[in-house]
């Protein structure tokens, strides 16, 4: 079956936009997550979303957000981007079986310049 | 406050012979715990996972042993093959919480 597929894999944004990412799950999983990756803070939680509803939400600035569709489809948006913002943004989704974690996209690659 | 660590950033091991990363966390409230092996401009990959009432799972050639006492936790892959070249990383979920809180990840290099 498919995996989870985000979109787009590349993106270079200027200061100061914003910029919104999208997730697809693995069919029939309705929990999605969303996490940063960079080099000096390593893997960070961003939030968690189920059946729509934001249940979970880590340490992050105002300016990242995110939704969840009725189909578990997830975006997450970024706006007023800052130099800081250019990591690897990776969405996972999950049945809620705790024993197998999350299944993680390939990622979106995003470099603010 | 770094509530999952994995304090070896890299480790070197020979073909055929056993890697054992480690892990160490402070959070008593972790209730499972997980490693993923992760390979560059890709997501993380499920590997193994334990729950914090056992004390070791096995599936295949990884063993996850977890000591509660002493909050530690270790994966052993043997025997090591050059495919398992990659970052893994340590990851717990938190009671009651679907928040994965990940270590710094440990750089494993097998060597033909």
């Amino acid at each position: 079956k498919a995996g989870v597929t985000q979109t787009p894999r590349y993106l270079i944004k200027t200061r100061g936009q914003q910029v919104t990412l999208s997730c697809s799950p693995i069919s029939g999983h309705r929990s999605v997550s969303w996490y940063q990756q960079t080099p000096g803070q390593g893997l960070q939680f961003l939030f968690e979303y189920f059946s729509e509803t934001q249940r979970n939400k880590g340490n992050f600035p105002g300016r990242f957000s995110g939704r969840q569709f009725s189909n578990s489809r997830s975006e997450m948006n970024v706006s007023t981007l800052e130099l800081g913002d250019s990591a690897l943004y990776l969405c996972a989704s999950s049945l809620g079986d705790r024993k197998y974690g999350y299944t993680f996209g390939s990622g979106t690659r995003l470099t603010v310049v | 406050d770094q509530q999952v660590k994995q304090n070896s950033p890299s480790l070197s091991v020979q073909e055929g012979r056993i890697s054992i990363l480690n892990c160490d966390y402070t959070n008593s409230m972790f209730d499972y715990f997980l490693w993923y092996k992760k390979y560059p401009a890709e997501g993380p990959t499920f590997l193994i996972s334990i729950s914090s009432i056992k004390d070791k799972n096995e599936d295949g050639r990884f063993t996850v042993f977890l000591n509660k006492s002493a909050k530690h936790l270790s994966l052993h892959i043997v025997p090591s093959q050059p495919g398992d070249s990659a970052v893994y990383f340590c990851a717990a979920l938190i009671q009651g919480a679907q928040k994965l809180v990940f270590g710094q990840g440990t750089r494993l290099t097998i060597n033909p």
